[in-house]
Parts: structure tokens; C-alpha cells; sequence
């Protein structure tokens, strides 16, 4: 069965800290994985891909991955209140992508 | 920048009655799903359509469920007939690529579908 578990949150982090959110999955067979952002009432926004283990950076984003631990983070750096929204793990295999449900992420000013 | 489109945005109908979500993927994207998301809840994958038929169906996807790419643009979602639990958020998607690996996928606005 496959599945994608999130600490719901909330997780609350002051204006300028680092904001680090954490998934795993079941199946150890997928193959790619994403970081959404989702608004309220809002459709999720694609922010960011991994494929390897090891790090990727993008901006003030970085996300984790390590198939072994099937664990996947991010981290958001200098953390904006603009930042404040529902972060959803993704995980795909083949062309079935998984949700979890989603961390609440507020940043305060 | 290319986006899915989804319309109606909002769409009430009576139980039992029979309703169509359509959905146009951008142009260059071969590979076309349906999600839902009942209100606080999480992102649930129904289906997922490539040359012409469907790929992946989650069990969420029964009989009342059924995908037509009907003209080469439109990609629509058909419920047979409405219960009141099927009111959620219905969000269409595309992506391109032939593998896992060739990029996430790009979401529509959504459809709010309100069975009353």
C-alpha cells in the first residue's frame, strides 16, 4: 500500500528562521518526489523535484532525499510570512502520484 | 506560462444527478490525471489517462467514475450519479515526459463540486 506521512503541524517559525518539514513513504519503489505549496482554496504549486540522494537547492529552498530511510525533507531558509501555507510531500511511481497531507506552515513577523 | 484549465469553477447539482468537470492540459503535456480534495482534507489521486485510456486508478475511481479525452483539447471527469460525499475540490493536472523523472505536474485552479 502505498503511503505518504507528514507531521501535520501546525509549525509555527519567527519571520527570517528555517523551517524544516519531513515525509516519508511506504513504497520503496517510487521513483521521483515533490515539495507543493498549497494556499487556501488554492490548487498545489509545484516548488520543488528530486530524483537522487543527496541535497537539491533552489533558491531558499533545499530539499532532502534518502531512499535507504525513505525520507524526504525541506528546507526553507529565511522564512517569509508569504511562505505560510500548507507544504504537501508528493511521491510518484510509474504515473500514480501519492500526497501526504500536508504540513501547516506558519511564519510569523 | 502554459496552465490548466478548468472549468466550471464551482458546480452545485442535486444527488443522483449526473455531472461532467471538463479540464484543457497544456498543449504539449501527454499525460492527464484527476485529483480530488475533500474540504481538510488531503490531495487524493483518482486517475490517471495516457495515449487514449487510463494508466493508473486508485480505489477511490469506481464505476460512477469515468475520463474522456473526447476531441484532442478537453480531458473531462464524469460522475454517473452524485452522492453527497463526492463535494470536494476536483483538480485536474498534466505533465510531460515519458518517465517518473521528467518534472512534476501542473495543476489546475479546480472545480468546486457541491452536491446537494
Amino acid at each position: 500500500q502505498k503511503e505518504v506521512e507528514q507531521n501535520s503541524g501546525p509549525l509555527s517559525v519567527p519571520e527570517g528562521a528555517i523551517a524544516s518539514l519531513n515525509c516519508t513513504y511506504s513504497d520503496r519503489g517510487s521513483q521521483s518526489f515533490f515539495w507543493y505549496r498549497q494556499y487556501s482554496g488554492k490548487s498545489p504549486e509545484l516548488i520543488m523535484s528530486i530524483y537522487s540522494n543527496g541535497d537539491k537547492e533552489d533558491g531558499r529552498f533545499t530539499a532532502q532525499l534518502n531512499k535507504a530511510s525513505q525520507y524526504v525533507s525541506l528546507l526553507i531558509r529565511d522564512s517569509q510570512p508569504s511562505d505560510s501555507a500548507t507544504y504537501l510531500c508528493a511521491v510518484n511511481r510509474n504515473n500514480d502520484m501519492r500526497f501526504g497531507a500536508g504540513t501547516r506552515l506558519t511564519v510569523k513577523p | 506560462e502554459p496552465e490548466v484549465t478548468q472549468t466550471p469553477s464551482h458546480q452545485v447539482t442535486q444527488m443522483g444527478q449526473e455531472v461532467i468537470l471538463r479540464c484543457v492540459p497544456i498543449s504539449n503535456h501527454l499525460y492527464f490525471y484527476w485529483y480530488r480534495q475533500i474540504l481538510g482534507q488531503k490531495v487524493e489521486f483518482l486517475v490517471s489517462f495516457y495515449n487514449n485510456e487510463i494508466s493508473e486508478k486508485s480505489e477511490i475511481f469506481d464505476d460512477q467514475f469515468s475520463v474522456e479525452r473526447p476531441d484532442g483539447s478537453n480531458f473531462t471527469l464524469k460522475i454517473r450519479s452524485t452522492k453527497l460525499e463526492d463535494s470536494a475540490m476536483y483538480f485536474c493536472a498534466s505533465r510531460t515526459g515519458t518517465g517518473a523523472w521528467q518534472g512534476g505536474y501542473t495543476f489546475g485552479s479546480g472545480t468546486r463540486l457541491t452536491v446537494v
